[in-house]
């Protein structure tokens, strides 16, 4: 079963773009969730997605953006882009929204905003 | 609100010594917890949980960790590290009931010698 798929794995991108970032999470799994990864803030939580609906966010402007399609694949958006965004973006998904499930990462999408 | 406290942010070790890292956490209501290993440049893997049961949790590659309610602990140990466990590990509580947001801490960089 393949696992959680993150693309582009390594991207750069210039302050004032925006960015699109894609997930493709396991196999029958509904639930996906970003994170940010950055050296000062450590891991943070940025939204869940299910059934295509924005379920829970995080404390993150509205630069901030994700959706969730049909087939549960989804993707994240960055406008406006800032040198603080420079960040390893993780995608994870599970079965359903119940809690305690075990969450499953990507191995992320290394976004480098010069 | 919930917090994840990581005591300590690096932790040399010898091969084959015992090796525990510190997790404390703070929350308003029940939660559950879990600890993850990141391997450099890769996603997070998820080595245990603890839902309900049994405070010792048994995880992979040979980790354990004990839920300590009173002082809101949950501390990972392994009694014999190799090279090969070289690596970081959060620590992450989330909410019982739905939703898939986890809180890390900070994170602890195991540093296995040889």
């Amino acid at each position: 079963k393949a696992g959680v798929t993150q693309t582009p794995r390594y991207l750069i991108k210039t302050r004032g773009q925006q960015v699109t970032l894609s997930c493709s999470p396991i196999s029958g799994h509904r639930s996906v969730s970003w994170y940010q990864q950055t050296p000062g803030q450590g891991l943070q939580f940025l939204f869940e997605y299910f059934s295509e609906t924005q379920r829970n966010k995080g404390n993150f402007p509205g630069r901030f953006s994700g959706r969730q399609f049909s087939n549960s694949r989804s993707e994240m958006n960055v406008s406006t882009l800032e040198l603080g965004d420079s960040a390893l973006y993780l995608c994870a998904s599970t079965p359903d929204r119940r809690a305690g499930n075990t969450i499953y990462f990507g191995e992320g999408s290394w976004l480098t905003v010069v | 609100a919930q917090s994840v406290t990581q005591l300590d942010s690096q932790v040399p070790v010898f091969e084959e010594a015992p090796v525990e890292l510190r997790c404390n956490y703070s929350s308003s209501v029940s939660v559950y917890l879990f600890w993850y290993v990141q391997y450099p440049n890769q996603g997070l893997q998820l080595l245990l949980k603890y839902l309900s049961g049994s405070t010792l949790v048994k995880g992979i590659n040979g980790f354990e960790a004990e839920f300590n309610k009173s002082q809101t602990s949950f501390h990972l140990r392994k009694p014999s590290v190799h090279i090969s466990d070289t690596a970081e590990y959060f620590c992450a509580v989330s909410d019982r009931g739905y939703g898939n947001k986890l809180v890390f801490g900070a994170g602890t960089i195991l540093r296995v010698k040889s």
